[in-house]
């Protein structure tokens, strides 16, 4: 799997938009892009996934750039709820075990 | 909304001690797995299960691990005899039958190995 690098950790003020970072410059064209959280030592939450396009959902947007080197999360409003550990992963279609990186502390502060 | 449940939620064990820990994957899942997560650590792969056996298992899970899905709704780890270093919490995980579904976390089992 496609090794992926982010900031150790970030603030963001909370009601702004957090935006998270992540490179994977090796990514192949089978590859997608997770992203996980995972608030204190509670289960990994999944937020969203992409291959190409950018895409978004309730919880977040998912920015992929052309080359699919790099992807950005974006959280629209952070709440002091989305502090954790944010994810990103790329995982290949085939065996889909999920291989975690250290992540990025993302600290919502009021 | 569906989710996958785990039990127990605390165990605490003494070294030697085989324990098991239980899941109860979200119903129409095909695809299970279980991951440790050491204090401070990462989460890590131990093994994936899918049609009756194991498909992919990491170098973490070696014969004092085992797996088993003994009826149609649970999903077990079993750590034979139990380390000190085995002390973490263990996610456990689902998914559907499509290569491109999503993963589904448990909420975890945090055992202390004493």
């Amino acid at each position: 799997d496609a090794k992926t690098t982010q900031p150790p950790s970030m603030d963001c003020a909370e009601g702004r938009a957090a935006n998270l970072p992540c490179n994977h410059s090796t990514i192949s064209g089978n590859e997608y892009v997770y992203w996980y959280r995972q608030i204190h030592s509670q289960g990994p939450q999944y937020i969203i996934h992409g291959l190409k396009n950018n895409e978004t959902n309730e919880m977040a947007s998912l920015i992929i750039t052309e080359d699919r080197k790099s992807s950005t999360l974006i959280l629209p409003h952070a709440t002091l709820r989305d502090t954790a550990v944010y994810y990103c992963i790329v995982r290949v279609e085939k065996g889909g075990k999920l291989i975690f990186g250290q992540g990025t502390e993302l600290s919502v502060k009021p | 909304e569906p989710e996958v449940t785990q039990t127990p939620s605390h165990q605490v064990t003494q070294m030697g001690q085989e324990v098991i820990l239980r899941c109860v994957p979200i119903s129409n899942h095909l695809y299970f797995y279980w991951y440790r997560q050491i204090l401070g650590q990462k989460v890590e792969f131990l093994v994936s299960f899918y049609n009756n056996e194991i498909s992919e298992k990491s170098e973490i899970f070696d014969d004092q691990f085992s797996v088993e899905r003994p009826d149609g709704s649970n999903f077990t780890l079993k750590i034979r005899s139990t380390k000190l270093e085995d002390s973490a919490m263990y996610f456990c995980a689902s998914r559907d039958r499509g290569q491109r579904e999503t993963q589904y976390f448990g909420p975890g089992t945090r055992l202390l190995v004493l």
